[in-house]
């Protein structure tokens, strides 16, 4: 079993639309959890860290975490076309805490004019 | 704030040769610094853990001695492709997590390296 799974999809939505993307992670001692994303060609940018439970809002974007179900998701409202892009599930922690991020497979996001 | 520089950011070269990298985090210390490489269409893979002042920790299946990295300052670590073959040719980012604060990895921009 992966420590971090996602749906590598590719995710596609129209424009405006909300877009969300799902994580589960195996490690139940996980304390950090990271959305990156990453355009094809270039490095991740973060976009939102997480660590409690709930919600977290930074414009578009919000980050959802649930440590019971160990599951952390991010949504994506009125989504643009220059949202399309890989977005990265990172979970830090747990165990084993040597600042090692454990990373997703990464879903595809394509956001149709 | 928190940011990555890396240089060069594109690197052609000769098999057979030796390639430096660097990485530089340049609005914070960074005890901590983390390389990567990835393949195209593939996810990240990291190959290190280079810690200030101590040597770097390899993940499994990371040759040491040809990835050579040196983590000489608070903010500077570098990685060395030792005689580099076509198949070393891949995107290298580094990462860096400051001393204080969260743990929070902020990535550079990477590199790409071709090894002709």
């Amino acid at each position: 079993q992966k420590e971090v799974e996602q749906n590598s999809g590719p995710l596609s939505v129209p424009e405006g639309a909300i877009a969300s993307l799902n994580c589960t992670y195996s490690d139940r001692g996980s304390q950090s959890f990271f959305w990156y994303r990453q355009y094809s060609g270039k490095s991740p940018e973060l976009i939102m860290s997480i660590y409690s439970n709930g919600d977290k809002e930074d414009g578009r974007f919000t980050a959802q975490l649930n440590k019971a179900s160990q599951y952390v998701s991010l949504l994506i409202r009125d989504s643009q076309p220059s949202d399309s892009a890989t977005y990265l599930c990172a979970v830090n922690g747990g165990s084993s805490n040597t600042g090692k991020l454990i990373f997703g497979q990464g879903t595809t996001l394509q956001v149709k004019p | 704030g928190a940011v990555v520089s890396q240089h060069p950011s594109r690197v052609i070269c000769k098999s057979g040769t030796s390639v430096k990298i660097e990485c530089r985090s340049l609005d914070f210390q960074a005890t901590t610094m983390f390389w990567y490489r990835q393949f195209p269409k593939q996810s990240l893979m990291l190959m290190a853990t280079s810690n200030e002042g101590s040597k770097a920790t390899y993940e499994q299946g990371v040759e040491k001695d040809k990835f050579l990295i040196n983590h000489a300052s608070l903010t500077l670590s570098t990685l060395t492709v030792t005689s580099a073959h076509p198949e070393d040719s891949s995107f290298y980012i580094c990462s860096a997590i400051s001393s204080v604060g969260t743990d929070t990895q902020y990535f550079g921009p990477g590199t790409r390296l071709t090894v002709l």
